[in-house]
Order: C-alpha cells, then sequence, then structure tokens
C-alpha cells in the first residue's frame, strides 16, 4: 500500500501547547498533502510539500518531510479548541489515507 | 466560493436496495474522487475519474459503480446493499488531472443501510 500511516493515533494537549503527528509511507511520491477532518465532515486541504522541499511553513502550521526515511511530520504551534479534528497524511500517487492522527485540544 | 456539492446529505435504505450518491465538482476541476469512510475508520479510496475517464479504481465493491458526466458532475451507483455500505461517501475533487494537486471535499453523503 502507497498510503500514509500516521503515529501518534490520539493524542491529547492543552490548550496553547503544540502539537506534532508523524507520517510514514512506502513508495516514491511527488508530494504529500496534510488534511484535516473535523468529526463527520470532510476532509480539508492543510498543506501541500514537495518532494524537493524539505520543510514548509504555512500560519501555526509546519511540515517536514524526509524523503530517505520516507516520513513527514506536522507540527501545530500555539493549539487551539478549534483545532480538534482528526488528521490525516496523504502520500499521492494512489490518493489515500492513512489511519489519521486524532488530536483533541483542551481548553 | 463554490464548493464541491453533494447530495442527498442524508439516505436511508434498507438490505439489498439500491442507492445513487451525486457529486457535483468545482466549476473546471476535471477530477473527481469518491471516498467510504465508515464509522471511526479512515477515509478509504474507491474510485476517481479524470475527463469523464475512469483514472484510478480502489477499494470499490463490484456490487458499486460510478461514472463522471459530460458535466463532470459523478455519480456513485450501489446496488445490493448491505449493511456494512453504511458509512460517510465523500466526493473530491482537483483541478488538471489526477497526481499532485489538492482535492477539495464535499460535505460528504451519509448513508445509512438498515
Amino acid at each position: 500500500s502507497q498510503q500514509g500511516e500516521e503515529d501518534p493515533q490520539a493524542l491529547s494537549i492543552q490548550e496553547g501547547e503544540n502539537a506534532t503527528m508523524n507520517c510514514s509511507y512506502k513508495t516514491s511520491i511527488n508530494n504529500l498533502q496534510w488534511y484535516r477532518q473535523n468529526s463527520g465532515r470532510g476532509l480539508v486541504h492543510l498543506i501541500l510539500i514537495r518532494s524537493n522541499e524539505r520543510e514548509k511553513h504555512s500560519g501555526r502550521l509546519r511540515v517536514t518531510l524526509d524523503t530517505s526515511k520516507k516520513s513527514s511530520s506536522l507540527l501545530i504551534t500555539a493549539s487551539r479548541a478549534a483545532d480538534t479534528a482528526s488528521y490525516f497524511c496523504a502520500a499521492f500517487y494512489k490518493l489515500s489515507f492513512g489511519a489519521g492522527t486524532t488530536v483533541t485540544v483542551r481548553a | 466560493a463554490a464548493g464541491v456539492i453533494q447530495s442527498p446529505r442524508h439516505l436511508i435504505k434498507e438490505k439489498r436496495e439500491t442507492a445513487t450518491l451525486k457529486c457535483y465538482p468545482i466549476p473546471r476541476h476535471d477530477t473527481v474522487y469518491w471516498y467510504q469512510q465508515g464509522p471511526g475508520q479512515d477515509p478509504q479510496f474507491l474510485i476517481s475519474f479524470y475527463e469523464k475517464m475512469q483514472s484510478d479504481k480502489g477499494s470499490i465493491p463490484d456490487r458499486f459503480s460510478a461514472q463522471q458526466f459530460s458535466d463532470y458532475h459523478s455519480e456513485l451507483n450501489m446496488s445490493s446493499l448491505e449493511l456494512g455500505d453504511s458509512a460517510l461517501y465523500f466526493c473530491a475533487s482537483s483541478p488538471q488531472g489526477p497526481g499532485a494537486n489538492v482535492l477539495t471535499f464535499g460535505a460528504g453523503s451519509r448513508l445509512t443501510v438498515l
């Protein structure tokens, strides 16, 4: 399978703390994308990092990509209650998502 | 801005019945994807279409079929429904073909099979 596999499966943090989750994949990729899903809703694209990039920032999000280890990490800084959601990485070409990391941010 | 529109939002069917879900992609998006997400599960890729042709196939059961029409909307047809087909079905679209593009998801259609 070429899908991304997230780690940890669940994460509970205090508001204001940082949340870090990791993703591993199995094949060569053109890019890796991170999506967020609020309970029962559609996935929302967060950030895309290309295979020739090592790090990318978008607001409070920081994504790293290590193609030699076939892994990526997503860091959410200064978390807020609204960040409570499931986070999925997708290592395309096969458009598959892994099991996701469920993040709960406590007020 | 226009988003991906899915209908119906909720659908209740009996076992062995058929169901049809519709997806209207963002204007000028020519690629449509279908995903199935069971309760507490990750989204599973079913099938995708680019320019009205099937571009990729995932774990779509033989009882399901889909197509993309000339106006780029897509329909997912499900027959001989089983209890295990109860899930959220998401449609997503992207521009300029499958591959490196960002997917925009619809709100999903929740199918309940009784």
